[in-house]
């Protein structure tokens, strides 16, 4: 039972335009949203958070989007650069801590220049 | 800082050996844990410590597999009896836990069971 769902296995997007990236989840009682950025022979690294309690988030170029109605999360990368290409992991938990995230099965992002 | 830190980057083992992979966390750091990752999917949750205290450990996936983190400071995972399934990347992370307080990752130990 994958509760948190990453529909789309990859995508490709221009330099300079807006990537997209969705996820979606089924367990309501996710209170805490991230983003993780993950580069071939790295860890995974941290991008953005969104608290449930908010529907938006903005740090420089990344946006996370949360409709808890929907039980639905994206990522907006505007505008794309090609060193934004990497597998994009969405990750949720029940605490505010982000203790025990569960996490998407990734999405991998190309940016064409 | 010098970030999460995971010995070895690679391990090669044979069925039925044991194994034990080492992480040193971010100094200040005082939340550890393990996340074990398989090809094409996302990092599933094994287990956490907050210092020496493991505060979670249901998920670890068999009662072969144990952690410790002795001294509050490194941590080591263990898998006893290895089995080709248990052929993955082992991550871990830390966290200093107050909020928010998003993981920070190492780049992992990647283990194959032949």
């Amino acid at each position: 039972d994958q509760q948190v769902k990453q529909n789309s296995p990859s995508l490709s997007v221009q330099e300079g335009r807006i990537s997209i990236l969705n996820c979606d989840y089924t367990n309501s009682m996710f209170d805490y949203f991230l983003w993780y950025k993950k580069y071939p022979a790295e860890g995974p690294t941290f991008l953005i958070s969104i608290s449930s309690i908010k529907d938006k988030n903005e740090d420089g170029r990344f946006t996370v989007f949360l409709n808890k109605s929907a039980k639905h999360l994206s990522l907006h990368i505007v505008p794309s650069q090609p060193g934004d290409s990497a597998v994009y992991f969405c990750a949720a938990s029940e605490d505010n801590a982000g203790n025990m995230l569960t996490f998407g099965g990734g999405t991998r992002l190309m940016v064409k220049p | 800082d010098t970030g999460v830190s995971q010995n070895p980057r690679h391990k090669i083992t044979k069925r039925g050996q044991n194994v034990t992979f080492r992480c040193d966390p971010i100094s200040e750091h005082n939340r550890l844990y393990w996340y074990r990752q398989t090809l094409g999917q996302g990092p599933e949750f094994l287990t956490y410590f907050q210092n020496e205290a493991q505060l979670e450990k249901s998920r670890l996936l068999s009662d072969r597999f144990s952690a410790e983190r002795p001294k509050g400071s490194f941590s080591t995972l263990e898998i006893q009896r290895t089995e080709q399934g248990d052929s993955a990347m082992y991550l871990c992370a830390s966290s200093s836990g107050t909020l928010p307080s998003p993981l920070h990752f190492g780049n992992g130990t990647r283990l194959t069971v032949t």
